[in-house]
């Protein structure tokens, strides 16, 4: 099954308002990294958290990280039509390192 | 600084050919990932290496896919004979280490038909 998962798998606003996915995981992490993939491109890392860390700022991005809960929250205020992408949380394992990835949430702004 | 370089970027070809996809990872990644991405399965990774070595290749769907990486700077996936169910994006991306940011490459369209 899935390590991370993304909730919700589809979101759609009108530009301005801010946007906000969300990521569950099961086992232990080491750090918990969101992309962004716009259609017909590669994934691009946007920000990293580290499993000791609550918050980080990154822009209009700001991410959030509950391990007890085993979840993060991604946040993207003011939001533009460029936001419009996929966005992908992966979960480093504490383990081995590996990167495991969630099915993403396809996020679009209505102009 | 060059991002990672995938090529070629589309590739149409009939069942049972050989399919070659090639990699240059980013100057100085330790670390290189071969996924495969599908609507209906999304983002699975196929296998990756670290300085050049194998370390986990549970995620090639069966014998006919194989993987190289024969330098730092080269890396090829190979399919055949192929399918038409490997029909897919291909992505390669490298990272500095094992677990730290990947960068992809803009991947392989691929289409067997």
């Amino acid at each position: 099954s899935q390590q991370g998962e993304e909730d919700p798998q589809a979101l759609s606003i009108q530009e301005g308002e801010n946007a906000t996915m969300n990521c569950s995981y099961k086992t232990s992490i080491n750090n918990l990294q969101w992309y962004r993939q716009n259609s017909g491109r590669g994934l691009v890392h946007l920000i990293l958290i580290r499993s000791n860390e609550r918050e980080k700022h990154s822009g209009r991005l700001r991410v959030t990280l509950d391990t007890s809960k085993k979840s993060s929250s991604l946040l993207i205020t003011a939001s533009r039509a460029a936001d419009t992408a996929s966005y992908f949380c992966a979960t480093v394992l504490d383990s081995n390192y590996q990167l495991i990835w969630g099915a993403g949430t396809k996020l679009i702004i209505k102009p | 600084d060059a991002g990672v370089i995938q090529s070629p970027r589309h590739e149409v070809t009939e069942m049972g050919q050989e399919v070659t996809l090639r990699c240059k990872p980013i100057s100085g990644h330790n670390s290189l990932f071969w996924y495969r991405q599908t609507m209906m399965r999304g983002l699975e990774l196929l296998i990756y290496f670290n300085n050049n070595v194998p370390i986990d290749d549970s995620g090639m769907p069966e014998d006919r896919f194989s993987a190289k990486m024969p330098n730092a700077s080269f890396s090829t996936l190979k399919i055949q004979p192929s399918e038409p169910r490997d029909s897919a994006v291909y992505f390669c991306a490298s990272s500095r280490q094992v677990g730290q940011p990947q960068h992809f490459g803009d991947g392989t369209r691929l289409s067997i038909l």
